[in-house]
């Protein structure tokens, strides 16, 4: 059964600072990975999602790695800023099944 | 492209009455959807897999007639929770795959409150 955690589960910065999310997952044949935004009482948004060939995928002010040997992805968010504070949830697909594991999620609040 | 609504996104409802939750993939044809369940600070937990014009899919733990799925068409998913309790109070989120692709659009979810 895949599992996917994510650390740190909280943390605050100030604003301007780099954000660093971490997701591991322990079944390393994922056909893709994905990085979503929550705000509080919303449904998903995604940021970015990284194919299982791929090392990593940006946009914007966002980057996520994909080590899929190691089972770990990272996303940065680089120069925070108080819009950034949201949960970010980091999901994997495996092959040959369009399901989705979740992570808890990384919440996040960039103080101003 | 690619937009999912739900409906209604909260309802409130007494102990023992049943509730209908709508999920409609708005400009693309979803022959797969699915719904999640959050808790509170917790992730979302896949529920069930809904294929258009077949039974769904439950996962383990997931009471099949508690939570009846109907996927007549392809671009609507219906999750009615039947005879609700306050323990079923939680967040429930859809999402359809886009046709060809592996990539799922998540709905803006709904709100479940059983008093």
């Amino acid at each position: 059964k895949q599992e996917v955690t994510q650390i740190p589960a909280a943390l605050s910065v100030p604003e301007g600072e780099n954000l660093v999310l971490n997701c591991s997952f322990t079944d390393s044949a994922i056909y893709n990975l994905q990085w979503f935004r929550q705000d509080p009482g919303k449904g998903l948004t995604s940021l970015l999602l990284i194919q299982s060939s791929q090392r990593e995928q940006t946009s914007g002010r966002l980057n996520a790695s994909l080590d899929k040997s190691s089972g770990r992805s990272t996303l940065y968010i680089a120069a925070s800023q108080p819009g950034d504070s949201a949960t970010y949830l980091c999901a994997v697909s495996l092959y040959g099944n369009n399901r989705l594991a979740f992570g808890k999620g990384n919440q996040v609040v960039v103080i101003p | 492209g690619a937009v999912v609504s739900q409906h209604p996104s909260r309802v409130i409802c007494k102990s023992g009455t049943s509730v209908k939750i709508e999920c409609r993939s708005l400009d693309f044809q979803a022959t797969t959807m699915f719904w999640y369940r959050q808790f509170p600070k917790k992730s979302l937990m896949l529920m069930a897999t809904s294929n258009e014009g077949s039974k769904a899919t439950y996962e383990q733990g997931v009471e099949k007639d508690k939570f009846l799925i109907n996927h007549a068409s392809l671009t609507l998913s219906t999750l009615t929770v039947t005879s609700a309790h306050p323990e079923d109070s939680s967040f429930y989120i859809c999402s359809a795959l886009g046709s060809g692709t592996k990539t799922q659009y998540f709905g803006p979810g709904t709100r479940l409150l059983v008093l």
